[in-house]
């Protein structure tokens, strides 16, 4: 399709096994974000990746988490030894470029840790 | 650090009739963008409507239109002839500076009566 593909949709794991959550960004664009929608925190600002840069990974909530984006397009969360805290939606939207472009989301990820 | 306020969890209207959802904002930096997102009971995050911090006018986008108010840090979406469709969570959202690291509203749930 020609939008923001995310999978799985939905993810449910036990506490402390890891978790790898993808997303397929519009062809062409070069900007990835990654969003966190939580209840009671609203959606939270997780990393981002331009082109071939240094990733911004000043939203990472704890070093259990981390990203990567190879070749440019496809990118992949993961949660290591995932704890309840971390259930919530996770959004990847991409732009063409980053900056003032309007970001396009993808469907999310619902993760539960049981 | 720039802040997002959404000062209203949730509003009713009536079909055919006009809304105003509440936003204000707090930056210190002169270059920015905000953005209204709608997200349905489906979870996607839908774009709506820009606004550049130096845009002379409001932005229009069909039936959505911002008000915005540069001086009071408001930047108000505005719903004409509601819909029944229109009913979901909508969010106000801003990025500052040189690319477009988003932060979010709380959100506003908007219900839409026959």
């Amino acid at each position: 399709g020609a939008g923001v593909s995310q999978s799985p949709s939905n993810k449910v794991t036990e506490k402390g096994k890891d978790v790898e959550l993808r997303c397929d960004p519009i062809s062409g664009h070069t900007a990835l974000y990654w969003y966190r929608q939580s209840l009671g925190q609203g959606l939270e600002f997780l990393i981002y990746f331009q082109g071939n840069s240094a990733p911004d990974k000043s939203g990472l909530p704890s070093d259990r988490f981390s990203a990567e984006r190879t070749g440019g397009s496809v990118s992949t969360l993961t949660i290591q030894r995932t704890q309840q805290e971390d259930s919530a939606v996770y959004l990847c939207a991409s732009t063409l470029r980053g900056r003032s472009e309007t970001q396009y989301f993808g469907p999310g990820t619902r993760l539960l840790v049981l | 650090a720039q802040k997002i306020t959404q000062t209203q969890p949730g509003m009713f209207v009536q079909e055919k009739e006009a809304v105003t959802l509440d936003c204000t904002y707090d930056t210190s930096d002169p270059s920015y963008g905000l953005f209204w997102y709608k997200q349905p009971s489906s979870g996607e995050m839908i774009f709506l409507i820009y606004q550049g911090s130096y845009d002379q006018q409001n932005a229009t986008e069909g039936r959505y239109s911002l008000n915005f108010q540069k001086a009071r840090k408001s930047a108000n979406l505005v719903i004409s002839a509601s819909q029944l469709g229109d009913s979901a969570m909508y969010f106000c959202a801003m990025y500052k500076g040189s690319y477009g690291k988003l932060t979010f509203g709380q959100g506003t749930i908007l219900t839409v009566h026959p």
